[in-house]
């Protein structure tokens, strides 16, 4: 069955510090992978997609079949990068999205 | 403004009543969503429609019913609401189903007392 987890649900860390928010994924060949973001008060929105291998506000996330995870990284955390963190896929039956829980990251100074 | 759109904002609704959360989208999306956002849950799909006319059951579908009668409009009703029915509504929008960009709406918080 295809499923998307999310181990952590608060990551804290101090502003300037690395950070990696942990995806691992079930999944019976190619999935395709997301991450989404909601800010407070806003709308949930798409951060990055694996298969456009962007970075998008300093983050970036790589596909590892192997290990079946797509974690998210930023170097130098910002205190404007606090908000839920979803990861993300297609479903087998390419007809929605499947969610992980989510994490909340708190970047404080 | 294109984008999608959900009303009512919030909620409160008696335990028993029925309620149809509303959802528009102007940007011509074939593919239409709704999930439900639960604390610690995280989002759980409720129903889809890939195009109009089409609906399919998600994760968590009991006590929903939708319909797609045209592209742009996407009503999520709940026939006799139960307080375990107390979450944040959202509906989203994708080109097609697979692979693509989702776009959310703001949310619906319903209570159901």
């Amino acid at each position: 069955a295809q499923r998307v987890t999310q181990p952590e649900k608060l990551l804290s860390v101090f502003k300037g510090a690395p950070v990696e928010l942990k995806c691992n994924y079930s999944y019976s060949g190619s999935p395709e992978l997301f991450w989404y973001v909601q800010y407070s008060r806003q709308r949930l929105q798409l951060l990055l997609r694996h298969i456009s291998r962007e970075s998008i506000k300093g983050f970036t996330a790589d596909l590892n079949k192997g290990e079946t995870s797509f974690h998210l990284k930023k170097p130098f955390a910002q205190e404007e990068d606090s908000a839920m963190y979803y990861c993300a896929l297609t479903n087998q039956a390419g007809t929605a999205l499947i969610f992980g829980k989510g994490t909340t990251l708190s970047v404080s100074s | 403004i294109a984008g999608i759109t959900q009303a009512p904002t919030s909620q409160i609704l008696a335990a028993g009543r029925r309620m149809t959360l509303r959802c528009t989208q102007d940007m011509r999306h074939n593919a239409m969503y709704w999930y439900r956002q639960d604390l610690g849950l995280g989002l759980r799909l409720i129903h889809y429609s890939n195009t109009a006319g089409t609906t399919g059951k998600g994760e968590v579908p009991d006590g929903y019913s939708v319909s797609r009668a045209n592209t742009d409009d996407f009503p999520l009703t709940l026939a006799s609401a139960v307080p375990s029915q107390t979450s944040v509504y959202f509906c989203a929008s994708s080109l097609t189903e697979k692979g693509t960009e989702a776009f959310f709406g703001q949310g619906t918080r319903l209570t159901v007392v």
